[in-house]
């Protein structure tokens, strides 16, 4: 039972470089996040989806990009890598909310540690 | 602006001890608190969900509290043990995000030890 699924779990760019970060998760979830997690900050939510298609800007979506082509897959992309995106990111996912109630956890995948010189 | 403050920022404790880690929290409109367990380099792993109309919650040798009205929490380890040694996140969850999911504000969290 894999969960959530991070590839690659290390990278270092060079400045003005592109990438694209890979998300993938085996339980049908329908929610599926970015995050990103600085030194003595809390995880700031970067862009999100609720469902196959549709993608939502988070509270510091400048700079990324994000698809979600397919349900168990949400990536993640760099257009121009800028020092200041050097970061570990983690990809999460969860069940809709159900009847209005919205105590679904949030499952992390082990997160991609990347640095941008 | 939603905030969530945790307290100590670290602790060590020796093996078979108990402890007690703090969270005060600032998120409106506010839905539930959460508890996240990371190990060192690893993802945040989830503890405890509590709504506002909660007062407590156990998942084993983690009992979590919540008072809404002071807006705080606690997350209480029993019997601690080497493993227990991880950064504990304290989690808002707050408005709900434009077509559904849930907001969350998370703590800077408090680091751990346990020792022999």
């Amino acid at each position: 039972n894999a969960g959530v699924t991070q590839t690659p779990k290390f990278r270092v760019l060079k400045t003005g470089q592109s990438m694209t970060l890979l998300c993938a998760q085996d339980m049908n979830h329908e929610y599926m996040y970015w995050y990103r997690q600085d030194p003595g900050m809390g995880l700031r939510l970067i862009h999100y989806s609720v469902g196959e298609g549709t993608t939502a800007k988070g509270e510091v979506p400048d700079g990324y990009n994000v698809s979600r082509l397919k349900k168990q897959n949400f990536l993640l992309g760099l257009e121009s890598a800028a020092p200041s995106q050097t970061s570990v990111y983690f990809c999460a996912s969860s069940y809709p909310l159900v009847n209005g109630g919205n105590n679904q956890p949030q499952h992390f995948g082990d997160g991609t540690r990347l640095s941008i010189l | 602006k939603n905030q969530v403050e945790q307290s100590p920022q670290s602790l060590i404790i020796l093996e078979g001890k108990n402890c007690t880690l703090q969270c005060n929290y600032t998120v409106s409109p506010f839905s539930n608190l959460r508890w996240y367990k990371q190990d060192t380099g690893r993802g945040p792993v989830s503890l405890t969900i509590m709504t506002f109309s909660e007062n407590t919650k156990s998942n084993g040798r983690y009992t979590a509290t919540l008072d809404a009205d002071t807006k705080q929490s606690s997350l209480h380890i029993t019997a601690s043990q080497l493993s227990d040694s991880a950064s504990y996140i304290c989690v808002g969850g707050g408005l709900i995000l434009t077509g559904g999911g849930n907001k969350l504000t998370f703590g800077t969290g408090t680091q751990l030890k346990v020792e022999l």
